[in-house]
């Protein structure tokens, strides 16, 4: 099946520094996510962007399809930035989606005040 | 509304228990998924409900039973779980996953099951 690798696996930031969360996949995929998991457990999506870049703030996400990866950049971190940030993604099978998600393990994030 | 709900929030069964777990979602999507996830670790999807048929079985034990009883609704009851079972399940609803570009999944707040 197809294998999604997250890095760096842990991360910690002083407040209003700048980072960047990367995500691998080994096959084509349909369909890319990033969420966030805050300390209650709910996953919070951030961006669906299965290719090119998309801007929401201080978050911003590029996919290069052609290469098998993802980068999410966080800017200016605050402390509630802190939690879990997933990949998600859904192998291509044809030209139909499955549904099946398979996330990376995932980055913890801990911004510092 | 990209809203999903799920009851109840915490859930402490013992092992002999029957209990169910109940999701919800008003965007008028017709996909439908129960992810499994264990302290530390990433979600793993169990099942997916398609136009309110099942569509992927993850090769989950019997003892978890999905049920599907209209577009807006998705149950799961649980009977003889295992204390391993403890977790917190997820459900999740997207637009439609056969053949649309457009698949994006929206996740509830999930339920914190603990087995005694």
């Amino acid at each position: 099946g197809i294998q999604v690798e997250q890095s760096p696996p842990d991360l910690i930031l002083q407040e209003g520094a700048n980072s960047t969360l990367r995500c691998n996949f080994s096959d084509s995929v349909n369909n890319l996510q990033w969420f966030h998991q805050n300390p209650w457990g709910q996953l919070i999506n951030l961006f669906y962007i299965p290719s090119g870049t998309k801007q929401n703030g201080r978050l911003s996400a590029t996919t290069v399809a052609t290469e098998r990866y993802s980068l999410l950049y966080i800017s200016s971190s605050q402390t509630t930035d802190s939690g879990v940030y997933f990949c998600a993604v859904e192998h291509s099978a044809g030209s139909s989606n499955t549904g099946k998600l398979i996330f990376g393990q995932g980055t913890t994030l801990q911004v510092k005040p | 509304d990209t809203e999903v709900t799920q009851t109840p929030k915490h859930l402490v069964m013992g092992m002999t228990n029957k209990k169910s777990l109940k999701c919800e979602q008003h965007m008028g999507h017709r996909a439908m998924y129960w992810y499994k996830q264990k302290a530390k670790k990433p979600p793993e999807l169990m099942f997916v409900y398609s136009y309110e048929k099942l569509s992927i079985n993850e090769s989950v034990p019997s003892r978890f039973s999905p049920e599907c009883p209209n577009s807006s609704l998705l149950n799961l009851h649980l009977h003889a779980l295992q204390p391993e079972d403890s977790a917190l399940y997820l459900c999740a609803s997207s637009q439609d996953p056969g053949g649309l570009a457009y698949n994006e999944q929206f996740f509830g707040p999930g339920t914190r099951l603990t087995v005694l």
